[in-house]
């Protein structure tokens, strides 16, 4: 089973509609993450918590919202979805603890807003 | 906005060439560097971690330099399927925020 699951792993769903993508892991990682990934723009980061009780605006927060229901889950909301929000989504999650930064991620959501 | 930067390709080039890419970044505080790779629609994955003293994995170099603030990754003798995007990672300094480049496609061809 992998480590770190998304769902939806693809979702079409109309401007304004309230659309919430989630993702779980089994790592044991305290650190998890949301991105964004448009063509040629590479990876953008939305949101990131180092903890169930610390969350942190990424660069590109405007128009989402974020829930560590728990240290394995991490769900990111879009309230009123718009067009320019359809893009390709990665949750991932990392462990400084390990002595390592790498980041493991999910299989990605593809998310079309029409 | 701290920068990656990296040449977005195409690297168009046959089997068993050798093939370099480069990625500048901004930061001078920034203290991890990796590379990523990722196929077409697919997540990324870890491809290597980049020390200050280089490093190799079989047929991968990556190297950094500080005082220029770039990171390379040099692929000897390409197979195939190395054809996919290669990531440059940047960490910053204290948090660790991982920052992305755009990628660098690599289209190896028969």
């Amino acid at each position: 089973d992998a480590d770190v699951t998304q769902t939806p792993r693809n979702r079409i769903t109309k401007t304004g509609k309230r659309i919430m993508l989630e993702c779980s892991q089994t790592k044991g990682h305290d650190r998890m993450y949301w991105y964004r990934q448009d063509p040629g723009l590479g990876l953008r980061l939305i949101y990131y918590s180092f903890d169930v009780k610390d969350i942190n605006k990424g660069e590109i927060s405007d128009g989402y919202s974020v829930s560590r229901q728990a240290q394995a889950k991490f769900s990111l909301s879009l309230e009123s979805a718009i067009p320019n929000q359809t893009a390709l989504y990665f949750c991932a999650t990392s462990d400084p603890r390990t002595g390592s930064y790498e980041q493991y991620f999910g299989p990605g959501t593809r998310l079309t807003v029409t | 906005r701290k920068e990656v930067e990296q040449d977005p390709g195409p690297f168009n080039v046959p089997e068993g060439a050798t093939v370099a890419f480069n990625c500048t970044y901004s930061n001078s505080a920034s203290q991890s560097f990796f590379w990523y790779r990722q196929d077409c629609r697919k997540e990324p994955k870890l491809l290597m971690s980049v020390y200050s003293s280089g490093n190799e994995d079989g047929r991968f170099t990556a190297q950094l330099n500080r005082a220029s603030q770039y990171i390379s990754l040099l692929i000897r003798d390409s197979k195939l399927s190395d054809s996919a995007t290669y990531l440059c990672v940047v960490n910053e300094g204290g948090s660790y925020i991982p920052t992305f480049g755009r990628g660098t496609s690599l289209i190896v061809h028969p």
